[in-house]
């Protein structure tokens, strides 16, 4: 099955600063990349995604880059903000039998100080 | 329009006993899952629906776990006997039928097993 591994665990970062944060997945039948953020006490939240047929995707200060051939995939947020602060996703869906299902990487917490 | 919802928030309750966590799909939705995140394991998926049928229920960690979906507006996570191992937070999702479509999460029940 799909095995999505997600890197740094913890990032920390001064505010207006950027962060980046990776995945890299194993199925080369993924074709759909969601990121998510979850707040304390929250249920994650989607952020952006990004399908297999474009190799980037930019909302505000939000962005994510694909890499099909290399299997990876990366959120990048400009100028951070405190409330940018949360733990946040990656995600890749399944192939075959396992058709509406997402592998969830472990998971990041970004810390931004004011 | 409303997104997920679960009940309780919140459940406390003592080893053996039965607990029974609810969740209400968002309208339309043919899918449905439920995960579970605890520190050391992360978000886990325990078994998901499609049109009311379970599809996959690989990450059920044992027959004290069961999981309904009556209809489609209406799921259940029933644990019977519950143990304080089983303490974490449980989410429910759900999305629309198609590989390249995100999961909404509610809010989650975060379960307590004294």
């Amino acid at each position: 099955g799909e095995n999505v591994e997600q890197h740094p665990s913890t990032l920390s970062v001064q505010e207006g600063d950027s962060a980046v944060i990776k995945c890299t997945y194993s199925d080369s039948a993924s074709n759909y990349f969601p990121w998510y953020k979850q707040e304390l006490g929250k249920g994650p939240q989607l952020i952006i995604d990004i399908r297999s047929n474009v190799g980037e995707k930019k909302d505000q200060r939000i962005a994510v880059t694909l890499n099909k051939t290399a299997k990876h995939f990366s959120l990048h947020i400009t100028e951070t903000q405190p409330e940018d602060s949360a733990v946040y996703f990656c995600a890749a869906n399944a192939g075959g039998t396992s058709y509406g299902k997402l592998t969830f990487g472990q998971g990041t917490i970004l810390t931004v100080h004011p | 329009d409303a997104g997920v919802i679960q009940s309780p928030r919140h459940e406390v309750t003592e080893m053996g006993q039965e607990v029974t966590l609810r969740c209400k799909p968002i309208s339309g939705h043919d899918y449905l899952f439920w995960y579970r995140q605890t520190m050391m394991r992360g978000l886990e998926l325990l078994i998901y629906f499609n049109n009311n049928v379970p599809i996959d229920d690989s990450g059920m960690p044992e027959d004290r776990f069961s999981a309904k979906m009556p209809n489609a507006s209406f799921s259940t996570l029933k644990i019977q006997p519950s143990e304080p191992r089983d303490s974490a937070v449980y989410f429910c999702a759900s999305s629309l039928s198609g590989r390249e479509q995100p999961q909404h999460f509610g809010d989650g029940t975060r379960l307590s097993i004294l």
